[in-house]
């Protein structure tokens, strides 16, 4: 079973503070993905990598930085936390070319204050 | 651009009755349909993914249709339990090349099945 991990479940951060957040997965997927889930608003594609080193903005990176130095790894950066940013994060990871299922992490939960 | 509509937003039924989940979305140019299943605080879980040359997929009492070029797919529940209630989200991936297998989602249909 493909197993995405992300390194926490819950956050609480101060506002301007630089925040990590990691997800890592074990079936060599090319593709990884961060998406951010809000009430109202859904899911929204923030950013992917279909490589290492590869990364291309989804439809809200404004904030936002990514980083994939190796293939199991994706990690999602806050430059300077804002309260907006307040959210539940989730990551994602799948085979490429694109006909394979998405397999998604639990999920982290971080509140900026 | 690419907008998915789930009908209904929220679905409350009893335990044993059969149901249906709708989905559209406004581009008929998609590579494939992924149907997911969250439960609250969790991530998703993937339940029936769809190709665009395929008319339906079936997993237990789950079976999804898609027919492309109206835009619609659904899925069908079939003997409900109370296990079954959770939020169900259908996504679509777009035809093309940079794609990158990126999903679209819809809001969901959050279903409450009662005993």
């Amino acid at each position: 079973d493909v197993k995405v991990t992300q390194s926490s479940r819950y956050l609480v951060k101060r506002t301007g503070e630089k925040v990590f957040l990691e997800c890592v997965q074990d079936m060599d997927h090319e593709n990884m993905f961060w998406y951010r889930q809000d009430p109202g608003l859904g899911l929204r594609l923030i950013y992917f990598s279909y490589d290492v080193k590869m990364k291309e903005k989804g439809d809200i990176p404004e904030g936002y930085s990514v980083s994939r130095e190796k293939k199991e790894r994706f990690s999602l950066i806050l430059e300077s936390a804002s309260t907006n940013q307040t959210s539940m994060y989730l990551c994602a990871s799948s085979l490429w070319p694109s006909g394979s299922p998405l397999h998604f992490g639990n999920g982290t939960r971080l509140t900026v204050t | 651009k690419q907008e998915v509509t789930q009908i209904p937003a929220a679905l409350s039924v009893p335990e044993g009755e059969n149901l249906v989940l709708n989905c559209s979305f406004t581009d008929s140019a998609i590579y494939n349909l992924q149907w997911f299943r969250q439960d609250p605080g969790k991530g998703l879980t993937s339940l029936l993914l769809i190709q665009s040359s395929q008319r339906e997929q079936t997993s237990g009492r789950l079976n999804a249709s898609l027919d492309k070029s109206s835009g619609r797919s659904t899925l069908y529940i079939a003997a409900s339990q109370p296990g079954d209630s959770a939020t169900y989200l259908c996504a679509v991936v777009n035809a093309g090349g940079t794609s990158y297998g990126k999903l679209t989602f819809g809001q969901g249909t959050i279903l409450t099945v009662h005993p």
